[in-house]
């Protein structure tokens, strides 16, 4: 079965100290892997994801995240953190490479809280 | 690129009517949209996989007859709550899949979602 874990409830950190965000997977063969970000009452909207290459990915709003196959880990993380990146955060996983369902598996969400 | 809007962003309604939302591409096409139904503080959980010009796949326990699916041209796709009772209050979202670019594979970009309220 193919499963998205995200370790923390709740993550907390001060402005200005570096985040990470953890992500594990377990899915059958070389997935796609990807990043969202929720604000209240909003849609999700998508940071960055994994395809292939290099294992660290950059995406939007300064956050990258590394994919690390044989701890079958994507984390995503960001030097400085801002008030602003407080939200909700999904990792996503989408075993079904190319193919015409392309569906997403999801973490349960990691509520990222920045203090000043 | 790649906006995803839906409408209404709320609603509210009688117990026993239907609603329906939509949710569009904006600025591309998508053979394949999802619609996602996100309870407070809880992750998102598929209802149903919307195909343009075919029936949608639903997810085990979801009702077809009570969340009609209809993905009538490549930029839009309609959700149907029909007959709603309060319990099918909920925050719905819809995302569509980008499939012009092999570098846009598999990404799904999202719709702000609905907020239903059925009293």
């Amino acid at each position: 079965a193919q499963s998205v874990a995200q370790p923390e409830d709740q993550v907390n950190v001060a402005e200005g100290n570096p985040l990470t965000v953890k992500c594990t997977y377990s899915v059958s063969g070389n997935p796609y892997l990807f990043w969202y970000v929720q604000y209240p009452n909003r849609g999700l909207q998508f940071l960055l994801k994994y395809i292939t290459g290099d294992n660290l990915v950059k995406g939007s709003y300064g956050f990258e995240a590394e994919f690390n196959k044989s701890q079958t880990s994507f984390h995503l993380m960001k030097p400085s953190a801002l008030v602003s990146d407080s939200a909700l955060y999904f990792c996503a996983v989408s075993p079904d490479r190319g193919s015409t369902l392309g569906r997403l598996y999801f973490g349960r969400g990691t509520q990222l809280t920045v203090w000043p | 690129g790649a906006v995803v809007s839906q409408h209404p962003s709320w609603v509210i309604c009688k117990s026993g009517t239907s609603v329906k939302i939509e949710c569009r591409s904006l600025d591309f096409q998508a053979t394949t949209m999802f619609w996602y139904r996100q309870f407070p503080k809880q992750s998102l959980m598929l209802m149903a996989t919307s195909n343009e010009g075919s029936k949608a796949t639903y997810e085990q326990g979801v009702e077809k007859d009570k969340f009609l699916i209809n993905h009538a041209s490549l930029t839009l796709s309609t959700l149907t709550v029909t007959s709603a009772h309060p319990e099918d209050s909920s925050f719905y979202i819809c995302s569509a899949r980008v499939e012009r670019e092999a570098s846009e594979a598999d990404t799904q970009y999202f719709g702000p979602g609905t907020r239903l309220t059925v009293l």
